[in-house]
């Protein structure tokens, strides 16, 4: 079975400084897509940046950038010049190509100090 | 257009009571998913339609009873539930599976077991 893993209950980033979150994963399969899922306090769970497995390169989104090892299934998250908007629980996430669930880590709560 | 929309976004109900909550998308999703979420918990996977029928029920208590009218809506009948069962209950929809596509949440339905 698949499984998500983030150690880091909790960090916390001076605002304008850069912050990365970290995930790993376990699986056997090939095919697989990962993503990082931000939920403010408000609760909706907002896509925050996606990577496919086959893609080597790494997906950037603005600010956002991950640095996926697959050899070493681990898939971070960098968030440059944090904002004060940035503060919120961030999921990583995996999904199967071969079926509709995606499985989530235990989150990482990320605090930015004004 | 990615939404998701929720209704209602607060429920409170009796242990004896009959309530729903539902759950619309107009993407032409054809994957529609059901959360349920915790405090500081991950989202867990409750139910999965694909193409308006019933294709993953991860164990959920029958109290719980999923309904999917048509490729737009899905419903979460709610019966006898317990104190345990408040909650945020998330809906979700993505293109069908095997391409590994966002899932896109809804701003959810927090619900109080009294």
């Amino acid at each position: 079975a698949q499984t998500v893993t983030q150690s880091q209950p909790e960090m916390s980033v001076q605002e304008a400084e850069t912050v990365t979150l970290s995930c790993t994963y376990d699986t056997s399969e090939s095919d697989y897509y990962l993503f990082w899922y931000k939920q403010p306090p408000s609760r909706q769970m907002i896509l925050v940046i996606r990577q496919e497995a086959y893609k080597q390169q790494n997906a950037t989104e603005n600010r956002f950038s991950v640095n996926f090892q697959k050899a070493a299934k681990s898939f971070s998250l960098k968030i440059s010049d944090s904002q004060l908007g940035d503060a919120a629980m961030y999921f990583c996430a995996y999904r199967s190509g071969r079926d509709d669930k995606i499985i989530f880590g235990k989150g990482t709560r990320l605090h930015i100090l004004p | 257009d990615t939404e998701v929309t929720q209704t209602p976004k607060h429920l409170v109900m009796g242990m004896t009571n009959k309530k729903s909550l539902k759950c619309e998308q107009h993407m032409g999703h054809r994957a529609m998913y059901w959360y349920k979420q915790k405090a500081k918990k991950p989202p867990e996977l409750m139910f999965v339609y694909s193409y308006e029928k019933l294709s993953i029920n991860e164990s959920v208590p029958s109290r719980f009873s999923p309904e999917c009218p048509n490729s737009s809506l899905l419903n979460l009948h709610l019966h006898a539930l317990q104190p345990e069962d408040s909650a945020l209950y998330l809906c979700a929809s993505s293109q069908i599976t095997s391409s590994g596509n966002t899932i896109y949440f809804g701003e959810g339905s927090w619900l109080t077991v009294v």
